[in-house]
């Protein structure tokens, strides 16, 4: 049974890089597309962005300029990076598993529990 | 880009209740890129639908979803106390490539 575990720090500072890391365990990272998803506290889910296990990526337009994802399939891990962080990128971050095949979407199917990251001096 | 307009924001309803959710898209969506997920407090959302009607593995059969073009709709035929939470639409494939709904909280009343 494929698991997600996010990890990183749980506290960045004002205009710094936010790094978090995505261990994918069970399974493989191959032949899927990989995500975060973030919420900031008490509201909707957010878009981050995704890569697809060969390196391809795809990033929310309006998170674009700030967002970096990668993947290393020999750690079957992804990663997560947000540049110059304000208050309002605080929230809890999800990595998840998105299944696309033959034009078809199965959707996001396997999530980590979430890990929460704050902006704050 | 798609705007996800989910409604109601809250729904109150008892056990054994029907609840019919709402998602409209402010462009056509593919039928094929559209799912549904609910979420419970503290945990990571759990996909329930996908491809607008087809359940996730697992799902009970009391959750049904249906639509096409802009407007979809999730249906909890008769709710289980552990039905109440928060649902989310979300649509893949269109700019941007993917986006969630604002989502519907369905609370006992």
């Amino acid at each position: 049974q494929v698991q997600l575990q996010e990890s990183g720090p749980g506290l960045v500072k004002p205009s710094e890089t936010l790094s978090l890391t995505c261990t994918v365990s069970g399974g493989s990272i191959s032949s899927y597309y990989w995500s975060w998803i973030r919420q900031p506290p008490g509201k909707g889910l957010e878009w981050i962005g995704y890569i697809y296990y060969r390196g391809s990526t795809n990033y929310n337009p309006s998170l674009k300029t700030r967002v970096t994802i990668s993947v290393d399939t020999s750690k079957n891990q992804f990663s997560l990076k947000l540049s110059s962080v304000t208050a309002a990128d605080t929230a809890v971050y999800y990595c998840a598993r998105m299944v696309y095949a033959m034009d078809y979407y199965y959707g996001m199917d396997v999530w980590g529990q979430g890990t929460t990251v704050t902006v704050s001096s | 880009e798609i705007v996800l307009t989910q409604s109601p924001g809250t729904l109150s309803l008892s056990p054994g209740e029907r609840a019919t959710l709402s998602c409209r898209a402010s462009q056509s969506v593919d039928s094929s890129y559209l799912a549904w997920y609910q979420q419970k407090p503290g945990q990571a959302p759990r996909l329930l639908i996908y491809g607008a009607s087809s359940r996730a593995t697992g799902i009970p059969d009391r959750f049904s979803g249906s639509g096409s073009g802009t407007d979809f709709t999730l249906t909890i035929s008769r709710l289980e106390p552990e039905d109440f939470a928060v649902y989310y639409c979300q649509q893949y494939g269109s700019s941007p490539d993917l986006t969630f709904g604002g989502g519907t909280k369905v609370e006992i009343k």
